[in-house]
């Protein structure tokens, strides 16, 4: 079966630091990745995803993840955060239509 | 606004009565679902709709029905609930390529 690890429950960063939030997930076949993003009292709002070819992509506001197959990895990237940032990460895996959420990692940036 | 919405955003119960929460998506997609979110556990999948046609039951108690009248409208109905259903539910939409359209969500709380 598959799953999702997100390895952090929380992360707190302080304004404009950098930050990676790390996710692995276990699967035999081929996948497509994707981080969400909720912010308080919100539904979750896709970030950026995975599908095929070039393994790093990126999303309109900085963050980036990078697909590493041998290490069955897609860590979430931000050169520099805002306090804008703050809210809940969730990785998931996509397979035969079904997604795979991980636990989730509360991304707290203080001023 | 996700194209996806959610009523009523807020809701409180007794464990003898019976609500239902409503979701509604204006993208034209195929396929629906419902998830449960509770504190420090991972989203769990509940039901999944394609094409109006129930595709996924995940072991989901009885005292959650499901409805699904058309491609745009789902329905959780709920009955006889115990306080550990106190969650937020939330809806999403898809059109197969696993990325969702999610809603606001509906705070459940059972007392």
């Amino acid at each position: 079966a598959q799953s999702v690890t997100q390895l952090d429950s929380q992360v707190p960063v302080f304004e404009e630091a950098p930050v990676e939030l790390r996710c692995n997930y276990s699967s035999s076949v081929s996948v497509y990745l994707f981080w969400y993003v909720q912010y308080p009292n919100q539904g979750l709002q896709l970030l950026l995803k995975y599908l095929s070819g070039s393994t790093l992509v990126e999303s309109i506001n900085g963050f980036e993840a990078e697909f590493n197959k041998s290490q069955t990895s897609f860590h979430l990237r931000k050169p520099s955060v805002h306090i804008s940032d703050t809210a809940e990460y969730f990785c998931a895996v996509c397979n035969t239509g079904k997604l795979i959420f991980g636990q989730g990692t509360t991304l707290q940036v203080k001023p | 606004e996700t194209g996806v919405t959610q009523t009523p955003r807020h809701l409180v119960m007794g464990m003898t009565n019976k609500k239902s929460l409503k979701c509604e998506q204006h993208l034209g997609h195929n396929a629906m679902y419902w998830y449960k979110q509770s504190a420090k556990k991972p989203l769990e999948l509940m039901f999944v709709y394609n094409f109006k046609e129930q595709t996924e039951n995940n072991s989901v108690p009885s005292r959650f029905s499901p409805e699904c009248p058309n491609s745009s409208h789902l329905f959780l109905h709920l009955h006889t609930l115990q306080p550990e259903d106190s969650a937020l539910y939330l809806c999403a939409s898809s059109q197969g390529d696993g990325e969702l359209f999610f809603g606001e969500g509906s705070r459940l709380t059972v007392l």
